[in-house]
C-alpha cells in the first residue's frame, strides 16, 4: 500500500500569508495525486486533481505542483475562508490513500 | 451537477452490520465516468477509503476492511449501498459517498455525510 505523509500537521499563518504544504508518497505516484480542502462539519471538497489542474470554481491563488513522490499545494495569498484542514490523496492504485491532514489556523 | 446523499441509522450495535444507502441525483449512475464509492472519517481523525462500485457491478474493496465490506449498486433507483458486518466501536466514523470520476481519477462530489456511531 503507498503511505502518503503531509508536512507539517497544523501550520498557523495570517491573512495575505503566502503557504505551502507538502505531501510524500511511499512510492512513486506520477502525477496522481488530489488535494481536498475540509471545514469543521462539511464534506471535503476538491482543489487540485492530477497533481497540478485547478478544480472548476476554485480560487486561483490555490495552486500545486510536483510528480513522482513530493508534492506541494500553495496558497498564495491566504484569506479568511482558507483556514481549514488539507488533505492530499493519491489514486496511483488502489487501495487510495489520503495524508494525515494539515490544519491551517489562523495566526 | 451531481448531488449526493447519505441515508441509514445513526446507531448500530456491536457485532450487527452497518447499512447505509447514497442516492445520486443530477446525473445517471449507470455513467460511464464515474466509480461510486464510500470514505470515512472516524471523530477527529483523518480519512480513509472504503471501496467503489462500477456501475455494471465491479467492485475495488480497501484490503483493510475486505473480509467486511460489500458495496452494491441498484441502478433502477440510482443508489448504491454499503454493508459492513460485524462492526465494532472503532467503526464509528462519518462515512462519506463520493463520485469517483474516472477519466480524471479524484473524488469530486461528496455526499454531506452520515455520522454512524457502534454502541450499545
Amino acid at each position: 500500500d503507498i503511505q502518503m505523509t503531509q508536512s507539517p500537521s497544523s501550520l498557523c499563518a495570517s491573512v495575505g500569508d503566502r503557504v505551502t504544504i507538502t505531501c510524500r508518497a511511499s512510492q512513486s505516484i506520477t502525477s496522481y495525486l488530489n488535494w481536498y480542502q475540509q471545514k469543521p462539519g462539511k464534506a471535503p471538497k476538491l482543489l487540485i486533481y492530477a497533481a497540478s489542474s485547478l478544480q472548476s470554481g476554485v480560487p486561483s491563488r490555490f495552486s500545486g505542483s510536483g510528480s513522482g513522490t513530493d508534492f506541494t499545494l500553495t496558497i498564495s495569498s491566504l484569506q479568511p475562508e482558507d483556514f481549514a484542514t488539507y488533505y492530499c490523496q493519491q489514486s496511483y492504485n488502489t487501495p487510495y490513500s489520503f495524508g494525515q491532514g494539515t490544519k491551517l489556523e489562523i495566526k | 451537477q451531481l448531488q449526493l446523499q447519505e441515508s441509514g441509522p445513526g446507531l448500530v450495535k456491536p457485532s450487527e452490520t452497518l447499512s447505509l444507502t447514497c442516492t445520486v441525483s443530477g446525473g445517471s449512475i449507470s455513467s460511464s465516468s464515474y466509480y461510486w464509492g464510500w470514505i470515512r472519517q472516524p471523530p477527529g481523525k483523518g480519512l480513509e477509503w472504503i471501496g467503489y462500485i462500477y456501475y455494471s457491478g465491479s467492485t475495488y474493496y480497501n484490503p483493510s476492511l475486505k473480509s467486511r465490506v460489500t458495496i452494491s449498486v441498484d441502478t433502477s433507483k440510482n443508489q448504491f449501498s454499503l454493508k459492513l458486518s460485524s462492526v465494532t466501536a472503532a467503526d464509528t466514523a462519518v462515512y462519506y459517498c463520493a463520485s469517483y470520476y474516472y477519466y480524471g481519477t479524484h473524488f469530486g462530489y461528496w455526499g454531506q455525510g452520515i455520522l454512524v456511531t457502534v454502541s450499545s
